[in-house]
């Protein structure tokens, strides 16, 4: 069952401009990590923010996350075409332990228009 | 560093044959994991080793079996691979021992398809 569900599922914008990424879950977390997936490719982490962070950057990259509401955002500013790719957010639930894997969203994918 | 080898990258199979999807980690990670991807519905969790020695099922188990051979290696096997089981297929390993708190690295699929 899907945990994380990233909205839009698509977006295209021009070189340059800021893309943002948005990611809903359901279930309480204690982290949420972005992946980036070039095609053909393994996915990457990008960024892990955990349940008591409201905000983390990473070079071009600012994640936030709002636990009252569920949800997170991925913003890219300044978009490269190198920025081209889907992007996932992963979460995790609260259980107190157990390595049982991260639970993936359908992802969106990102086009930059060059 | 390597990081996260999958052999083969392509496979084709006929229905009912078997076969066995290989990875190996060089970053001394103690949990290794075996996702699915398919259009339109994401990564979903096959199987998962926490650590050496020990296996669970993910999310959508059936048709599969897993080895943790040691703690480099671990490998899916599919018995009697079905057209269902056609998907790109991701191992992907991480230190955590704790679910969630710390990056997973993926190694980049092997692409299966069953006639």
């Amino acid at each position: 069952s899907q945990q994380g569900e990233e909205d839009p599922q698509a977006l295209s914008i021009q070189e340059g401009e800021n893309a943002t990424m948005n990611c809903s879950y359901k279930t309480s977390i204690n982290n949420l990590q972005w992946y980036r997936q070039n095609s053909g490719r393994g996915l990457v982490h990008l960024i892990l923010i955990r349940s008591n962070e409201r905000e983390k950057h990473s070079g071009r990259l600012r994640v936030t996350l709002d636990t009252s509401k569920k949800s997170s955002s991925l913003l890219i500013t300044a978009s490269r075409a190198a920025d081209t790719a889907s992007y996932f957010c992963a979460t995790d639930s609260y259980s107190g332990g157990g390595a049982d894997g991260l639970t993936f969203g359908k992802g969106t994918h990102l086009i930059i228009q060059p | 560093n390597a990081g996260v080898t999958q052999t083969p990258k392509f496979q084709v199979l006929k229905t009912g044959q078997s076969m066995t999807l290989q990875c190996a980690q060089d970053m001394n990670h103690n949990s290794m994991y075996w996702y699915r991807q398919d259009p339109g519905m994401g990564l979903r969790l096959i199987y998962y080793s926490a650590s050496e020695g020990t296996t669970d099922k993910g999310e959508v188990p059936n048709g599969y079996n897993v080895s943790r051979l040691n703690k480099r290696e671990f490998s899916l096997r599919l018995e009697s691979a079905a057209p269902s089981q056609t998907s790109v297929y991701f191992c992907a390993s991480s230190e955590a021992l704790i679910r969630g708190n710390s990056p997973l690295h993926f190694g980049n699929g092997t692409r299966l398809t069953v006639t």
